[in-house]
């Protein structure tokens, strides 16, 4: 069974720094792309960043780009997000993501969308 | 970067009726390498991830009930619920995976009438 599984997540005040963290089982995690995708309280969800499999690849939205680090250690399952310069509007719930992966004539593809889910942890941001 | 509107934002559906959800981008997410159109959607239940339901616009995921599908190409999307379920109760999200940044639509709210 796949299982995305987080943690990290927690009340930091403006300008401070925070790490979540994503420990995967149930599936070959290094064959994976990886994303994190956040969702304010009541409000719709948002792409934050992506990695590719072996960590060369990563992606950022605009809003976090400079601040937020995304990175994996394969050895270990896992996948982190690095928050720094935290402000009030990154306030949200922050899910990891597996990205699908596909093969087709003989070639595999990771593209951008998500098939498995983490539980979700609740960032704030406040003084 | 590529705006995902979704149309309703809530959708009051009686039992056993058909729902309808829009989604337009601002631009085609039809790519002309693949023909495929990078477009999926999810269903998201309070206190719960998203769950994925269709992607490539119209695959279904394994395991979803054949009551939904997707439809459509190039700027615009529909999701359809051929047969409203008490459990579908829920948020419905498009989103393109054409071009980063990887764009959701606002949600629509699809509700028991």
């Amino acid at each position: 069974e796949v299982q995305l599984v987080q943690s990290g997540g927690g009340v930091v005040r403006p300008g401070g720094s925070l790490r979540l963290s994503c420990v995967a089982s149930g599936f070959t995690f290094d064959y994976y792309g990886m994303s994190w995708v956040r969702q304010a309280p009541g409000r719709g969800l948002e792409w934050v960043s992506g990695i590719n499999w072996n960590g060369e690849s990563t992606d950022y939205a605009d809003s976090v780009k400079g601040r937020f680090t995304i990175s994996r250690d394969n050895a270990k399952n896992s996948l982190y997000l690095q928050m720094n310069s935290l402000r009030a509007d990154d306030t949200a719930f922050y899910y990891c993501a597996r990205r699908l992966r596909y093969c087709s004539g003989g070639s595999c593809y990771s593209v951008y969308f998500f098939d498995y889910w983490g539980q979700g942890t609740l960032v704030t941001v406040s003084s | 970067d590529i705006v995902m509107t979704q149309s309703p934002d809530s959708l009051p559906v009686s039992l056993g009726e058909r729902a309808t959800i829009n989604c337009k981008s601002s631009q085609s997410v039809l790519s002309s390498s693949n023909s495929k159109n990078y477009l999926v959607w999810y269903q998201q239940k309070p206190g719960q991830p998203p769950k994925l339901l269709i992607y490539w616009a119209s695959t279904r995921e394994s395991g979803v009930p054949d009551r939904f599908s997707g439809s459509g190409s190039g700027t615009d999307f529909t999701l359809t619920i051929s047969s409203l379920q008490a459990e579908d109760v829920a948020l419905y999200y498009c989103q393109q995976y054409y071009s980063s940044p990887f764009t959701f639509g606002g949600g629509t709210k699809v509700e028991i009438k």
